[in-house]
């Protein structure tokens, strides 16, 4: 089945540096573009990242953009997020998720990863 | 950025009522909404996408309307299962992609 597993998430100190992956499974992962999604706890979601099936077209929040690199590596069927100069408001859960109708028109995301918790704290 | 308003915050209702969520957009973005579910540590889940139509899988009695700015959810049976936190989501051709602040569904 279509599965999307997310890792590399823990507790990281303000400033340091940590990689996310997400490991996908039961589809072929390079027809797809993907994105990473947030939600601090207790709160709502927050999109942070895409990228295109091939790799190009990278996109980012504000909130992020010149800190957080997405990527992905095709030939492993795995997504990444590198994330540097993390600051406490970084603290959440994110989500790794495929876009399903990019190609259309019709972006939306199905489905999502279980989830990898980042806590940014001294 | 474009913004996603819904109300309401927080609702509460009984097994078998019709449930209505209302999502406003900051500007129009024609039908470009989904709809998801998030039940409690679980990930967010389609349930709508392109402002009315059904993703596969998902029950009948979750329906949503509307373009321009103005949408809408409904449940039209409550389930057991149903009662979590809903989200919409702007799907226009400009990132970022963003969402609502959540209705949380009680059991009343």
């Amino acid at each position: 089945q279509v599965q999307l597993v997310e890792s590399g998430g823990g507790v990281v100190q303000p400033g340091n540096s940590l990689r996310l992956s997400c490991a996908a499974s039961g589809f072929r992962f390079s027809d797809y573009a993907m994105h990473w999604v947030r939600q601090a706890p207790d709160k709502g979601l927050e999109w942070v990242a895409d990228l295109r099936y091939d790799g190009s077209n990278k996109n980012y929040a504000d909130s992020v953009k010149g800190r957080f690199t997405i990527s992905r590596d095709n030939s492993r069927n795995t997504l990444y997020l590198e994330m540097n100069s993390l600051r406490a408001e970084d603290t959440a859960v994110y989500y790794c998720a495929r876009d399903v109708g990019s190609s259309s028109g019709r972006v939306r995301f199905d489905p999502w990863g279980q989830g990898t918790l980042v806590t940014v704290s001294s | 950025d474009i913004q996603m308003t819904q109300s309401p915050s927080s609702l509460s209702a009984s097994v078998g009522d019709k449930v209505t969520i209302t999502c406003r957009a900051s500007q129009s973005i024609n039908s470009n909404v989904n709809w998801y579910q998030q039940k409690p540590g679980k990930a967010p889940k389609l349930l709508i996408y392109a402002a009315s139509s059904l993703q596969s899988g998902v029950p009948s009695r979750f329906s949503g309307s509307g373009s321009g700015t103005d949408f809408t959810l409904t449940i039209s049976s409550l389930q057991p299962e149903d009662f979590a936190t809903y989200y919409c989501q702007q799907s226009y051709n400009t990132r970022p992609y963003t969402f609502g602040q959540g209705t949380k569904l009680e059991i009343k």
